[in-house]
């Protein structure tokens, strides 16, 4: 049962333009959300975090935005830069525990 | 945040042969995490590490297959063990970043197996 799915495997968006990564997941008592970035050869690092209180978090460039109702959250790069290239995945987390449920990833190319 | 140093970065080994894959953190925690990612699929969490007590197994894995330690607050092992071709993964040590940042991962190890 995948609770947390990432449905576009890959993404290719111009430089300067908007990436939009999408997110869905099933199970309604996750209340925290969190975007990983993956380049080949490392470890994800962690990109930017969502409290299920909040419908949006920004930091910088990056926005993430949440629909409880709709059980789906979004991640937002603007502009999109070429280093944005890599694999994103979003996980989510069970109240006061500590595993993450993550998605299958999402490979974003930025095109210069 | 913690800094985790993992290695082998990779390897290539032959079926039915063991592999140890090790993580050092710079920092003590209590709890360690054991991930596998396997081609074209999402990270899977296949156990935590305690020091000082038996790791606890995700559904579908078992400590034969998938012996850990964790003889101090700083440092994991786990071992894949009696390896098959469907064992090629990256594996990924991670450590509970604390809020907001979620898990901190090692670098991983990507094993391809023969």
């Amino acid at each position: 049962d995948q609770q947390v799915k990432q449905n576009s495997p890959s993404l290719s968006v111009q430089e300067g333009r908007i990436s939009i990564l999408n997110c869905d997941y099933t199970n309604s008592m996750f209340d925290y959300f969190l975007w990983y970035k993956k380049y080949p050869a490392e470890g994800p690092t962690f990109l930017i975090s969502i409290s299920s209180i909040k419908d949006k978090n920004e930091d910088g460039r990056f926005t993430v935005f949440l629909n409880k109702s709709a059980k789906h959250l979004s991640l937002h790069i603007v502009p999109s830069q070429p280093g944005d290239s890599a694999v994103y995945f979003c996980a989510a987390a069970h109240p006061g525990a500590q595993k993450l449920v993550f998605g299958q990833g999402t490979r974003l190319t930025i095109n210069p | 945040s913690a800094v985790i140093s993992q290695k082998p970065s990779r390897d290539i080994c032959q079926r039915g042969t063991s592999l140890t894959i090790q993580c050092q953190v710079d920092s003590q925690v209590t709890m360690m995490f054991w991930y596998r990612q396997q081609p074209g699929q999402s990270l899977t969490l296949i156990a935590t590490a305690n020091q000082g007590s038996e790791a606890t197994y995700e559904s579908g894995f078992v400590i034969d297959k998938f012996p850990i330690s964790r003889p101090n607050l700083t440092f994991s092992t786990l071992t894949v063990s009696n390896m098959s071709p469907e064992d090629s993964s990256i594996y990924l040590c991670s450590v509970d970043g604390g809020f907001p940042y979620g898990y901190t991962f090692g670098s991983g190890t990507r094993l391809t197996v023969v």
